[in-house]
C-alpha cells in the first residue's frame, strides 16, 4: 500500500442499508478526515480525527459516524442511507506541522436509490 | 459565515498564461492551499501560501494578500494536461479547510 486506499471503488445502494466506507493510509499521519463532493459544491467536511481514539464533527455530520481505532484506519458509516447521501466520498489525512498539508484518497462513488 | 469565491469555468490556450483569482471571507486565517483535481479523481496539492506575496514553483505560481482577503495561481506554459478544476482551501481559525467549489480549466489546443 502506499499513500491512501479506499474501498469500495464505487457502490449502488438501496435507501435505508447500512453502508461502510473504507480508508486506510500507511504514511502514519495522525489526523485523518471524511469529506463528500458533491457537484457545485466544495468539498464539505464530515468528520475528522486529529489523532487516533478521537474523533470530531464537521461541516455535514448528519447521518455519518467515524471511528479511529487505530492510526491506518478511518471507516465512515452511513447507518440508514438516504438519497441525498449520493455523493463522491474523499478521505484524506495529513501529518501536522506547519503546512498540515491534506492528501486525499482516490474516492468512493455512492450512489442511493 | 464563511465563503470563498474563484470563477466555475476559464478557458484557455495551450502555451499561454492564464491567472485563476481566489476571495474568501473566512473566521480566522492561517494558511491558503491550492489544489488541481483531474475529472474523476482525487484533489492533488499544488500549493501552499501563508504570508503574502508570491509562491513559484514551476510553471505554477501562487500569490496571497491576506488584507484583501484573495490569491491567485497562475500558469505558464499552458499543457493540454493542465486541463483540470483547480481548488482553492482556506484553514480557518479552527484549522479546518474551508472549500471553493474549483474553478474547470479548459485548455484549447
Amino acid at each position: 500500500i502506499a499513500g491512501i486506499t479506499q474501498a469500495p471503488t464505487s457502490q449502488i445502494l438501496a435507501a435505508g442499508r447500512r453502508m461502510t466506507l473504507r480508508c486506510t493510509q500507511d504514511m502514519r499521519h495522525n489526523a485523518m478526515y471524511w469529506y463528500r463532493q458533491d457537484l457545485g459544491l466544495g468539498l464539505r467536511l464530515i468528520h475528522y480525527s486529529n489523532t487516533a481514539g478521537t474523533t470530531g464533527k464537521g461541516e455535514v455530520p448528519d447521518g455519518y459516524s467515524v471511528s479511529r481505532a487505530n492510526t491506518d484506519d478511518f471507516p465512515l458509516t452511513l447507518a440508514s442511507a438516504v438519497p441525498s447521501q449520493t455523493s463522491v466520498y474523499f478521505c484524506a489525512s495529513s501529518a501536522g506541522g506547519d503546512t498540515d498539508t491534506q492528501y486525499f484518497g482516490p474516492g468512493t462513488r455512492l450512489t442511493v436509490l | 459565515g464563511q465563503n470563498i469565491d474563484q470563477p466555475t469555468e476559464m478557458t484557455a490556450t495551450e502555451g499561454a498564461i492564464v491567472q485563476i483569482n481566489c476571495t474568501y471571507q473566512t473566521s480566522g486565517f492561517n494558511g491558503l492551499f491550492w489544489y488541481q483535481q483531474h475529472a474523476g479523481e482525487a484533489p492533488t496539492f499544488l500549493s501552499y501560501n501563508v504570508l503574502d506575496g508570491l509562491e513559484e514553483k514551476g510553471r505554477f505560481s501562487s500569490f496571497l494578500s491576506r488584507s484583501k482577503g484573495y490569491s491567485y495561481l497562475l500558469l505558464k506554459e499552458l499543457q493540454m494536461k493542465d486541463s483540470a478544476s483547480y481548488l482553492c482551501a482556506v484553514r480557518d481559525s479552527n484549522y479546518q479547510l474551508i472549500w471553493g467549489a474549483g474553478t474547470k480549466l479548459i485548455i484549447k489546443p
